[in-house]
C-alpha cells in the first residue's frame, strides 16, 4: 500500500537559516512524489514533483528537494529561509499505475525573524 | 484512529445529472477543504469551511455548491453534470498544525 511520512509535525527555523522538511514514502515500483504548501485558510499550491530525472528537483520560491531512492526519502529544503515562508507543507505520493495522490499529514514551518 | 471518510468511495453519473458528495471530518477539526484532482493533473483547491462558514474559495464552478452542517459534515454538491468533472475530489480536515486527507471520491460522468 502507498503510504507517506512526514515525521515532523513542526519545524522551527530562523530567517536567513537554511530549511529541510522531511518526508518518507513507501510505494510499490517508481513513485512519483509532490510538495505542497498551504497557507492559512487556504487550499494547496503546487510547489514541485519528481517523475523522473534528476534527484535533486527546483520549484518555486527557492524551494527544491532530493529523491533518494535508497532512503525512500524526498526532503524539501530551501538554502535561506524567509518568515514569509511560515506554512504547512504537504508531502505526496502516487504510484506509476494510479493518478491518486496519498497525502502524509503535513508539517508546520515556522521561520521566525 | 479516525480518519477523515468520504462518501461515495465511487460515482458514476450522467451528464446533466447532480452529484453529492460527502465528507465527515476527524471529530474536533474545525476546518474542511475540498480539493478536485482531474487525471494527471494536481488537486485544485476548491472550497474551504471553518466552522461552517466558507473561509476560502478557489476555482469551484457556479455549478458546485458546498456547505458545512452543524455536525460538521460537509458537503459538496455538483449540478449540470459535464464529461469534465469527471476527477478525483478530496476532502481534508484540519485542526492545526496538521490537516487529514481523505481517501477520496472518484466522480465518473459518462
Amino acid at each position: 500500500a502507498q503510504s507517506v511520512a512526514q515525521p515532523e509535525d513542526q519545524v522551527n527555523v530562523a530567517e536567513g537559516n537554511p530549511l529541510t522538511v522531511k518526508c518518507t514514502y513507501s510505494v510499490s515500483g517508481n513513485p512519483y512524489l509532490f510538495w505542497y504548501v498551504q497557507y492559512p485558510n487556504r487550499g494547496l499550491q503546487f510547489l514541485l514533483k519528481y517523475i523522473t530525472g534528476d534527484n535533486l528537483v527546483k520549484g518555486s520560491y527557492g524551494f527544491e528537494a532530493e529523491f533518494n531512492k535508497s532512503q525512500t526519502s524526498f526532503h524539501l529544503k530551501k538554502p535561506s529561509a524567509l518568515v514569509s515562508d511560515s506554512a504547512l507543507y504537504f508531502c505526496a505520493v502516487r504510484a506509476y499505475n494510479t493518478d491518486k495522490l496519498i497525502f502524509g499529514t503535513g508539517t508546520r514551518l515556522q521561520v521566525f525573524p | 484512529a479516525a480518519g477523515v471518510i468520504q462518501s461515495p468511495r465511487h460515482l458514476i453519473k450522467e451528464k446533466r445529472e447532480t452529484a453529492t458528495l460527502k465528507c465527515y471530518p476527524i471529530p474536533r477539526h474545525d476546518t474542511v477543504y475540498w480539493y478536485q484532482q482531474g487525471p494527471g493533473q494536481d488537486p485544485q483547491f476548491l472550497i474551504s469551511f471553518y466552522e461552517k462558514m466558507q473561509s476560502d474559495k478557489g476555482s469551484i464552478p457556479d455549478r458546485f455548491s458546498a456547505q458545512q452542517f452543524s455536525d460538521y459534515h460537509s458537503e459538496l454538491n455538483m449540478s449540470s453534470l459535464e464529461l469534465g468533472d469527471s476527477a478525483l475530489y478530496f476532502c481534508a480536515s484540519s485542526y492545526p498544525p496538521q490537516a487529514f486527507f481523505g481517501q477520496g471520491t472518484r466522480l465518473t460522468v459518462v
